[in-house]
């Protein structure tokens, strides 16, 4: 059974660096296949998808945002992480990570990251 | 960018009657759209892939098609359980999700 679950402080002081890792079971993070992907939920609003990592460690990001986003893959620990750069308010939000093999198939539960 | 316009924003049913969500693609997505449901302090849930593609263990109920750049979900016999939020989702270029839709 396929299973992805968020980790992370959930609260980041304005202007520091948020990150967060996904850890994931029952699939491999090195299957070409799929690219694994992070989306965030403002609270009472709409999803936003931020970026994904292949196995290869190429990414893909929202143009918005990729002066501000990192992605990395760790394939020992079988889990990807995202580092987000100078956060303010408006990054406070659900951060869901996701497997993509096109759509979002998987989600984790989310983590709730609070900018204060 | 690729921007995807749903609606309604809000959709009032009642159990046994049939809805139909649509989403307006700003340009061609072929048929890279995807539609989730999300219920409160969820994560949202794939029901339909490749515009109308149905996710395995999905119910028959829920349906996807295309014509050009908009995209309609449909959700025949509305259940009590059907009753959540809906949002599209293009994955042609990058990624982009609808307003969504609430079904009340």
């Amino acid at each position: 059974q396929v299973w992805l679950q968020e980790s992370g402080p959930g609260l980041v002081r304005p202007s520091r660096t948020l990150s967060l890792t996904c850890s994931v079971s029952g699939t491999s993070v090195t299957d070409q296949n799929y690219f694994w992907s992070w989306i965030r939920q403002p609270p009472g609003k709409g999803l936003e998808w931020l970026g994904s990592i292949s196995h290869t460690k190429g990414t893909n990001f929202q143009p918005s945002l990729s002066s501000r986003l990192t992605m990395s893959l760790d394939t020992s620990a079988n889990h990807f992480s995202l580092r987000l750069t100078s956060v303010t308010a408006a990054d406070t939000a659900v951060y869901y990570c996701a497997r993509e093999p096109g759509s979002l198939d998987y989600w984790g539960q989310g983590i709730l990251v609070t900018v204060s | 960018d690729i921007q995807m316009t749903q609606f309604p924003s809000t959709l009032s049913a009642s159990v046994g009657e049939t809805v139909i969500i649509t989403c307006r693609a700003s340009e061609s997505v072929s048929h890279w759209v995807a539609w989730y449901q999300q219920k409160p302090g969820k994560a949202p849930m794939l029901l339909i892939y490749k515009a109308s593609s149905l996710e395995y263990g999905v119910p028959s109920r829920f349906s996807g098609s295309e014509s050009g750049t908009e995209f309609t979900l449909t959700i025949s016999r509305l259940q009590p359980d059907d009753f959540a939020t809906y949002y599209c989702q293009q994955y042609h270029t990058y990624s982009t999700f609808g307003q969504g839709t609430r079904l009340e």
